[in-house]
Formats: C-alpha cells, structure tokens, sequence
C-alpha cells in the first residue's frame, strides 16, 4: 500500500481557499487517491477521490500532478464548518480495506 | 433511511469483561468495517466484511471477534475488555458499487477500567 504524508495542521482565513498537500511518492498505477474528513468527534465523511485527472464536486476540487505523485484538495471558499481532519488515502479502486493516517487538522478562522 | 446506527453511545467496562459493540445499516451494503481511533489519533480498521457469512482481519485485530450473518447487522465482540481497548469505535458501510464511500456511523466511546 502506498503511503501517504499530510502536514499535521494547517491555518485558512474564512472564505479564502484552503488547499490542503498530500504526498504519496510510492503510489502505484492502479491506485487512487481518495479525501476524507472528520469532524470534531463525529464518523470521517468521504468527500473526493481520483485516479490521475483533476476531479471537482459540490464539495471540494482534488488536482494530482502529472506524475501521481503528490495531490491537493482544495476547498474553493472555506467556513467556519470545514474546521475538520482531513485524511488522504491512497488505494485500489475496488477494496474498502481503508487505512487512515494522522491526517491534517484544518483550523478555518474567521 | 437511517443510515448507520451503533449502539451504545457510551460504555463502561471492567478489565477482562466481554461485551459486543452493535451496527446496523439500512443501506442494503455489502461492506461492512470497523474501526477503533484512539485520543488525537487517526482511525486504524479492526475487522472488515465484504458480505454475509464474509469477514477478514484489518490492522488490529487482537482482542475482537466479528460474524456477519446478515447484510444489515456487523457486531463487534470484546473477548476480554484491556484498558489498551479505551478508544473510540467508528463502524463504517459501502455499497459494492462504490466501495471507497464508506458511511460512518456516530461512534461508540469505549473506557476500559
């Protein structure tokens, strides 16, 4: 399994973008790259997950570079409600054998 | 729908008490997973089961039995409850379609005396 590295924390103005790094060095071809995040103490929420194009939802937009070898997900207009942990998990499509890092906390401040 | 309920919210127990955690989903999944996530931690998967009658070891298993004998219901079992098994524990859902979309239901908050 490929691994991951998230920075431990991150500030973001509210209504500025947060744009939060993923490092995954060691990804393999079939692998993608999917974000969750958790807020305060409730069950992790899925909000994107992508292969080798850019990808965007009602939630948040996820960029891969060329090389698959880092993403950022990007959250256009961040609020006070998207203060969460933000975990990136690189995986094979079809095995739901999820393994959360420590993830990123995202500290949105008015 | 529901979603994913678990009960109970909360638990107390002594060491070396047995005790099952409960999850349901109304959902129809065929995934089903549970976690543990200790203090300032991420979550890290206890026992995972891709059907009825299916299951397999995630990253801790030590300490827990599961069984699937229906599609909606996965209890979690605590053998011998260890104060190491204070924790958090998140049980999760996803449709074979999607299986990455997994469905959290609101936690289990477990303290072991």
């Amino acid at each position: 399994d490929a691994k991951t590295t998230q920075p431990p924390s991150m500030d973001c103005a509210e209504g500025r973008a947060a744009n939060l790094p993923c490092n995954h060095s060691t990804i393999s071809g079939n692998e993608y790259v999917y974000w969750y995040r958790q807020i305060h103490s409730q069950g992790p929420q899925y909000i994107i997950h992508g292969l080798k194009n850019n990808e965007t939802n009602e939630m948040a937009s996820l960029i891969i570079t060329e090389d698959r070898k880092s993403s950022t997900l990007i959250l256009p207009h961040a609020t006070l409600r998207d203060t969460a942990v933000y975990y990136c998990i690189v995986r094979e499509y079809n095995f739901n054998k999820f393994y959360f890092g420590s993830g990123t906390k995202l500290n949105v401040k008015p | 729908n529901a979603g994913v309920t678990q009960t109970p919210k909360f638990q107390v127990l002594k060491t070396g008490q047995s005790m099952t955690l409960q999850c349901a989903q109304d959902m129809n999944h065929e995934y089903m997973s549970w976690y543990r996530q200790d203090p300032g931690m991420g979550l890290r998967l206890i026992h995972y089961s891709v059907g009825a009658g299916i299951t397999d070891q995630g990253e801790v298993p030590n300490g827990y039995n599961v069984s699937r004998s229906t599609t909606e219901d996965f209890p979690l079992r605590l053998l011998s409850a260890a104060p190491s098994q204070t924790s958090v524990y998140f049980c999760a859902s996803s449709d074979s379609d999607r299986p990455y979309e997994q469905y959290f239901g609101p936690g289990t908050r477990l303290t072991v005396t």
